[in-house]
């Protein structure tokens, strides 16, 4: 079965550099989330959205934005990079239809801010 | 506001030995639902089980077992004889369903698991 997408993998940035990360949610999900786990944390929520629409924020910075397109998957755009951004970014997906509570995760995006 | 606490940092135990994850949580709502999930060196997040509040069912799979007790606000999960490739981070995660169907997951601050041969 298709899972959730996220590309590229692995990333590496230099300071200040603006880095996006793809999201690809699993077909007919139309709500997707972002988070974020810096090394040695647990995954912190940043924001999710909900047929295209921000649905919920959380600890997302400033320096970040992300949208929802009409194909359902999602862009995670982080400007102005911080050797802090270092982490594991995780989407996942789920259907608005079906509230079972389950979020599917993607394998996560790693970024490296040099 | 919800929240989940794994007091155990770290374990180390020995292959064969059974051992115990907490998890307590912390909730105002009556519909939640409650998972564990479990991240290998990887870095992957495994799905390892989802339990809705109205559901007190303890539940078995394989080595794993989870124990959802309401009175107490835990949701522990014993593996059996442990495995070296039990070797991870676990962690327990809350997700509150009574406002809207897309409310996010919140994890707790995970366990690591050391499963020594």
């Amino acid at each position: 079965a298709a899972g959730v997408i996220q590309s590229p993998r692995h990333l590496i940035k230099e300071k200040r550099e603006t880095a996006t990360l793809k999201c690809y949610p699993i077909p007919r999900h139309d709500t997707v989330y972002w988070y974020q786990q810096g090394p040695g944390q647990d995954p912190q929520f940043l924001i999710s959205f909900y047929e295209k629409m921000q649905s919920d924020k959380g600890s997302i910075p400033d320096r970040f934005s992300a949208q929802q397109f009409s194909d359902y998957h999602s862009e995670l755009n982080m400007s102005s990079l911080e050797l802090g951004d270092s982490a594991l970014y995780f989407c996942a997906s789920s259907l608005f239809e079906t509230p079972t509570g389950e979020l599917f995760f993607g394998e996560g995006s790693r970024l490296t801010v040099l | 506001a919800q929240k989940v606490t794994q007091a155990q940092t770290e374990i180390s135990v020995v292959e064969k030995e059974d051992v115990t994850l907490d998890c307590v949580y912390e909730t105002r709502d009556t519909t939640y639902y409650l998972f564990w999930y479990k991240q290998p060196p990887s870095g992957e997040l495994v799905f390892l089980i989802r339990r809705n509040s109205f559901d007190e069912q303890n539940e078995i799979s394989g080595r794993y077992s989870w124990n959802f007790q309401k009175s107490t606000s835990s949701f522990n999960f014993t593996i059996t004889a442990s495995q070296v490739v039990d070797s991870a981070v676990y962690f327990c995660a809350l997700s509150e369903a009574e406002k809207t169907s897309y409310d996010k997951v919140i994890f707790g601050p995970g366990t690591s698991l050391s499963v020594i041969p």
